[in-house]
């Protein structure tokens, strides 16, 4: 199936650092959401996006949705060792029946204390 | 109860057996979801219920997967005649339904399959 592009794969950082991921998408969505998932865990919500142009923060946390509705970035300023996780964006179409997430494959973030 | 709860957490399974995974959504939301997580992917979208009924099966990969949910509730997901291609964590999320549609979906731990 479909899976949003997402970048970077990987990140390795100090503590205190901030981090940039992005995903990109060749169609449309009309809401925009990052997830962290823990191992063993399932996807938690982070930061939903609903209008093109929309800046989100959630804490230490800040999400755009892009203007062309075809992407998406998260930031996490001064990171913690807790950041450490999967961290993926979702694009969504609501509307009728279709209510089904796409995923892209996920940033693995490893923080160093 | 106080969230999405999916039994077993851990299945093997030999190659061509039937295997049944359930989900316990979170009480009172009508909608449902299935995903397929395989290792170092994202979740893939499987199957949506609105109440009793499959809104949305498209996701399904053939048709040796099937789901249900009789009373709006509980679901279950059957793989029949499984095939080593079928181990991935499979995730169940429930939300509920509003006038404005479906709010946030929130994930059950997941089942991890294993088909040896």
């Amino acid at each position: 199936g479909q899976q949003l592009n997402q970048s970077p794969q990987s990140m390795f950082i100090q503590e205190g650092e901030d981090v940039s991921m992005n995903c990109t998408s060749s169609s449309i969505f009309n809401t925009w959401l990052w997830y962290k998932q823990d191992p063993g865990e399932g996807p938690v919500l982070l930061i939903a996006l609903y209008k093109a142009g929309e800046l989100t923060s959630n804490g230490r946390l800040t999400a755009q949705f892009g203007i062309t509705r075809k992407d998406s970035f998260l930031n996490i300023s001064a990171s913690i060792p807790s950041d450490v996780g999967i961290y993926f964006c979702a694009g969504q179409n609501s509307g009728g029946s279709n209510y089904k997430l796409t995923f892209g494959k996920g940033t693995l973030l490893t923080v160093n204390p | 109860g106080a969230g999405v709860s999916q039994t077993p957490s851990n299945k093997v399974t030999e190659k061509g057996k039937y295997v049944e995974l359930r989900c316990d959504p979170i009480s009172g939301h009508t909608a449902l979801y299935w995903y397929r997580q395989s290792l170092g992917q994202g979740p893939e979208f499987l199957i949506y219920f609105q109440g009793t009924g499959a809104a949305d099966d498209s996701g399904l990969p053939n048709d040796r997967f099937f789901a249900v949910r009789p009373e709006g509730s509980v679901s279950t997901l059957k793989i029949q005649r499984t095939e080593r291609g079928d181990s991935a964590v499979y995730l169940c999320a429930s939300s509920q339904t509003g006038p404005r549609g479906n709010t946030e979906a929130f994930f059950g731990q997941g089942t991890r399959l294993t088909v040896v």
